[in-house]
This record gives structure tokens, sequence and C-alpha cells, in this order.
């Protein structure tokens, strides 16, 4: 199955400033997904990246602030902006990989906004 | 209803045994079925995934599905204190979806 790398591992970020996550794959893939993690919860999805498309978001989840860029095949980057404490999660990137089977996960963001 | 229900445990079983893992879910039209692994503080890891009525087995691992009942579980047998993690069921809905929708999770816990 493909690799992800995600970058960076964590951050700590001043409120109402924006962070840029990174997400590269070995392979190149049609769709990419990023989703969020709060403490103690279970992933849910912001929104679904195409290349060469608008990024599709999930209910409760904006554009403005959570723009997305797909600029190829194998890479993507989420930003989170201006950011408030609320914002504190574990953000991870996904792809559809190999078979189609497979969803693969990037080892994950894990953003601190004080 | 969630779409996807899970027991948060934690499930606690003796090592040796079996230890069994439930997901219920409610679009009668999805396609494909997932259970990860998550160790605290990693991202998920993929275990199994099915999309065909019955058992699939890989290795100390058996998933079975049931769409009649939009029923899945996952069987680890010989469960071992390495198994102790967050176990995730993830369901791809039908028809031109290709996300993901996951279940709250469940805390297994596998003692000596």
């Amino acid at each position: 199955s493909a690799v992800i790398s995600q970058k960076p591992s964590r951050d700590i970020c001043q409120r109402g400033t924006s962070l840029t996550i990174q997400c590269q794959v070995d392979s190149q893939v049609t769709m990419m997904f990023w989703y969020r993690q709060q403490p103690g919860q279970s992933l849910t999805l912001i929104a679904t990246a195409n290349q060469g498309s608008e990024a599709t978001y999930e209910s409760g989840f904006v554009i403005d602030k959570f723009p997305i860029s797909r600029p190829n095949l194998t890479f993507s980057t989420l930003t989170v902006s201006n950011m408030s404490p609320e914002d504190s999660s574990i953000y991870l990137c996904s792809a559809r990989t190999g078979d189609g089977y497979g969803y693969t996960f990037g080892s994950g963001t894990r953003l601190t906004v004080v | 209803q969630k779409e996807v229900e899970q027991n948060s445990g934690p499930l606690s079983v003796p090592e040796g045994a079996i230890a069994s893992l439930n997901c219920t879910y409610s679009d009668r039209g999805s396609q494909s079925f997932f259970w990860y692994r998550q160790y605290s503080g990693k991202s998920p890891e993929l275990i199994m995934f099915i999309y065909s009525n019955g058992d699939k087995e890989d290795g100390r691992f058996t998933a079975q599905l049931n769409k009649a009942s939009q029923y899945v579980s996952l069987l680890i047998r010989d469960s071992q204190p390495s198994d102790s993690a967050t176990y995730l069921c993830a369901v791809k809905g039908s028809y031109n979806t290709d996300k993901l929708i996951f279940g709250t999770g469940t805390r297994l816990q596998v003692f000596p």
C-alpha cells in the first residue's frame, strides 16, 4: 500500500493565525481526504479533495476556514485559518490507494491553539 | 441514529481469548466495510476490509458481514496484549461516494 508523509507532526499556534498541513503520497491517487480527530473521539471527515477541482466539504466545514489545495495526484494541503482553541485537534489526511479498497492515513498533525 | 455505531467499550479480554468487536450501520446501500486499529497517539492502520456477505479471514483476524442485518464484526483470535488499541469500523457508502464514515471506535484491552 502507499505511504503518506504528513507534516508538521505537531504544532502549537497562537489564536488568530493559520497553519498549513501538507500530505505527500508516494504514488498517484485520485482522491485524498482530510479528517479531524478530537481527543478521545473518532474521525470526522472535513472534506474530499480531487485533483484539479474544488474540494467537497462536509456539513459543518467551510472553505474559508479550511481551504484545501490539490495541485497534483500526489500532494494536498489543508489550512486551518483564523485558529481558535476549539481547533485544537489531530488532523489526518488519507488516500484511497492500491486496489481501491485500501485507505491509508498519514501520521497525523497534532495541533494545539493557545 | 448515527451512521456507524460501535460500543465504545472498553472491552476487556484475557490473553489468548477471542475478542469480538461489533458495528452496525444505517445506510443499507453501503458497499465496503473496513476495520482499522488505532494505537494511542498513532494514526489508524487498516486491518481488514470486506465487501461480501460472510466471513473473511486473515491470520488471527476474521471479519464477518451481514448486509441484511446491517452488521459487521471483527473477531480477534488468540488475543495478545499488543492487540490493546481502539478498533474503528468504517463504512464506504453507496453509489458514487468514496468517503469513509467512521464509528466512534471500541477500545480493546487484553490483559495478561
